[in-house]
């Protein structure tokens, strides 16, 4: 089975700070890796969809990058809010387009 | 409004005792999947759908069953086989990105 690690499994940011986390995963056969936010009671959301090596992808104050090769990707937030507080995670592909293979979440709690 | 709905949010079976969680789409996709989430652990697959009338087992599809008749539903029924059904349930659907329905909390008591 493909595995998928996240770390670490938590973390406390103070409001304002910078924070980042890590997902790993098997280099080879790589088809994609997937970041999703995940806040309480409501469903995992879609934040980033990365494939290609060397890839960085930004979303206001959230950006992705990926390392195909070395088999990580980084998760960063920059000047974390309240509303930033939610568990991210990811997940990689596992034979084909079909099938996502989740890591076990960062669950990212920013104190005001 | 396009999106998936689960239901119920929250689910008590007692023990011994078949349940089925439903999941239904509006997003046209041809692929669904359910996923079991377990405090610590990320989300495991237990069945998925790449078109009606055809699924698969995933890695953790002992005790479950599934089926897929119509495009826009996947109900997943959760039998009195699985040993240790207490847990939040998730379904998806999508090629590649997937989305997520708000999940069915099932206790067994």
């Amino acid at each position: 089975i493909l595995n998928v690690e996240q770390s670490p499994q938590s973390l406390h940011v103070q409001e304002g700070d910078s924070t980042n986390f890590t997902c790993s995963f098997p280099s080879s056969n790589f088809y994609a890796l997937h970041w999703y936010r995940w806040e309480t009671a409501k469903s995992p959301e879609a934040l980033f969809v990365m494939t290609l090596n060397g890839d960085e992808k930004k979303k206001g104050r959230i950006s992705a990058t990926l390392n195909t090769k070395e088999g990580y990707s980084y998760l960063y937030i920059k000047g974390s809010q309240p509303e930033d507080s939610a568990t991210y995670l990811c997940a990689s592909h596992r034979g084909g387009a079909q099938k996502l293979v989740f890591g076990q979440g960062t669950r990212l709690t920013i104190n005001p | 409004d396009g999106g998936i709905t689960q239901s119920p949010k929250y689910l008590f079976r007692k023990e011994g005792q078949n349940v089925t969680l439903s999941c239904e789409q509006n997003l046209n996709h041809d692929a669904m999947y359910w996923y079991r989430q377990d405090p610590g652990q990320g989300l495991r697959l237990i069945y998925y759908s790449q078109i009606v009338n055809d699924f698969q087992k995933g890695d953790i599809a002992e005790g479950y069953s599934v089926s897929r008749e119509k495009k826009e539903s996947f109900p997943l029924t959760v039998t009195s086989a699985q040993k240790n059904p207490t847990a939040f349930y998730l379904c998806a659907s999508g090629w590649g990105e997937q989305f997520f329905g708000p999940g069915t909390r099932l206790t067994v008591l």
